[in-house]
């Protein structure tokens, strides 16, 4: 069965530097999401991607956040200059097409530990 | 705003009793509900879909309501067995692309 895949599983970091997260989602899928998840809390919203753009974005998702589908098969979120409260899970999710009359099929997540 | 309240934070029960979930929403007429599951340090998995013009759902020992004059709806799982453990989430749309807001979830136990 098809499956979105992340790497890494665990990234640390220091404050204040880049990181780069990186997902694939399923092939045929068109949209395509990142959320986090910060320890005990619930899964919130980051940024909705589609046809090679940002559709629409949270207000967590600052100046300091970008993403990018450098090719056919790779989605990547990118966080310029990290910061303790940035320290989450990440999940990227992906889906045929939007709206929520479509099942969102959300990969297994980066733990990123900013130090 | 739109908030999503899962009433429980976790709800005990024991194997082959039927598992009641509830979620609740305010300032919102969502078209679709989703329910999720997650279990620890993996992402959600999704499980049911139910739209506002259908009032209940079913798949295999899972059932979902959906009250939009209430707006609430019921998550069960009947003959519960211990892999059933897991938290479950409540999701509706926040956008038109399909983002998704969750509620915080609740985290089932089942006891054999």
């Amino acid at each position: 069965e098809p499956e979105v895949t992340q790497t890494p599983s665990h990234q640390v970091t220091q404050m204040g530097q880049e990181v780069i997260l990186r997902c694939v989602p399923i092939s045929n899928h068109l949209y395509f999401y990142w959320y986090r998840q910060i320890l005990g809390q619930k899964v919130e919203f980051l940024v909705s991607f589609y046809n090679n753009e940002i559709s629409e974005k949270s207000e967590i998702f600052d100046d300091q956040f970008s993403v990018e589908r450098p090719d056919g098969s790779n989605f990547t979120l990118k966080i310029r200059s990290t910061k303790l409260e940035d320290s989450a899970m990440y999940f990227c999710a992906s889906s045929e097409a939007g709206g929520t009359s479509y099942e969102q099929y959300f990969g297994p997540g980066t733990r990123l530990t900013v130090t | 705003s739109q908030k999503i309240e899962q009433n429980s934070e976790a709800l005990n029960i024991q194997e082959g009793k039927t598992a009641t979930l509830t979620c609740n929403y305010t300032n919102y007429s969502p078209a679709y509900l989703q329910w999720y599951r997650q279990d620890p340090g993996r992402g959600p998995v999704f499980l049911l879909l139910i739209r506002e013009n259908e009032k209940e759902k079913r798949k295999e020992r899972l059932k979902v309501t959906f009250d939009t004059t209430l707006k609430q709806s019921l998550f069960h799982i009947t003959a519960s067995q211990p892999a059933d453990s897991a938290t479950y989430l409540c999701a509706l749309e926040s956008g038109s692309q399909g983002n998704l807001i969750f509620g915080k979830g609740t985290k089932l136990s089942v006891k054999p």
